[in-house]
């Protein structure tokens, strides 16, 4: 009975390198979200996957964030030349279907906790 | 402009006591709300939620009260455990429209034994 699973669960980088982060959903969910958490901040949203739609990049910070998400299930999460300020918790969300409403309850992964040096 | 607030920061409350938690928004196009609790290291755990048509939701030692023309929701505690202690996110979503969950910035509950 997996829940979401993310990885690394942690990972040390150099500024100015590339990062990846993986996402699995919950299998069967067919909608998935991005967030992350910086130090003292709450859940700041990212990005949102629904199935085979385009996905809704309106909360990424940057050009230097990306995401894809193949055959529906895994997603990754890219960042490009990081920057100190990227230093956070990336947490991904997944939901049997997409909206804000009731049954539709968003399930967290526990996190990659990226720090930039 | 945060729509979600969570104006304590922190709260301590004793072993079999109350605890309450409380969250305040601006959009009045929420109408629906939920509560996560994260301890450290983990991603939250859903923990209740409640739909505009309610103005309370229960469920074991948890309460969540909406209060919709203060813009205001509270979740309840009782009896408070020390295992209850964690950061707890109230959120909150229109189901027409956006989908994403709009989060404060939380409460560190510490229940003392």
């Amino acid at each position: 009975g997996a829940g979401v699973s993310q990885s690394p669960s942690n990972k040390v980088t150099e500024k100015g390198k590339d990062v990846e982060l993986r996402c699995d959903p919950i299998s069967g969910h067919t909608a998935l979200y991005w967030y992350r958490q910086s130090l003292g901040q709450g859940l700041e949203f990212l990005i949102y996957f629904q199935g085979n739609s385009a996905p809704d990049k309106s909360g990424l910070p940057s050009d230097r964030f990306s995401a894809e998400r193949t055959g529906g299930s895994v997603s990754t999460l890219t960042i490009q030349r990081t920057q100190q300020e990227d230093s956070a918790v990336y947490l991904c969300a997944s939901s049997l279907q997409a909206g804000g409403g009731r049954g539709k309850t968003q399930y967290f992964g526990p996190g990659t906790r990226l720090l930039v040096l | 402009d945060q729509q979600v607030k969570q104006n304590s920061p922190s709260l301590s409350v004793q072993e079999g006591r109350i605890s309450i938690l409380n969250c305040d928004y601006t959009n009045s196009m929420f109408d629906y709300f939920l509560w996560y609790k994260k301890y450290p290291a983990e991603g939250p755990t859903f923990l209740i939620s409640i739909s505009s048509i309610k103005d309370k939701n229960e469920d074991g030692r948890f309460t969540v009260f909406l209060n919709k023309s203060a813009k205001h929701l509270s979740l309840h505690i009782v009896p408070s455990q020390p295992g209850d202690s964690a950061v707890y996110f109230c959120a909150a979503s229109a189901s027409s429209g956006t989908y994403k969950y709009i989060f404060g910035t939380g409460t560190r509950l510490k229940v003392l034994a």
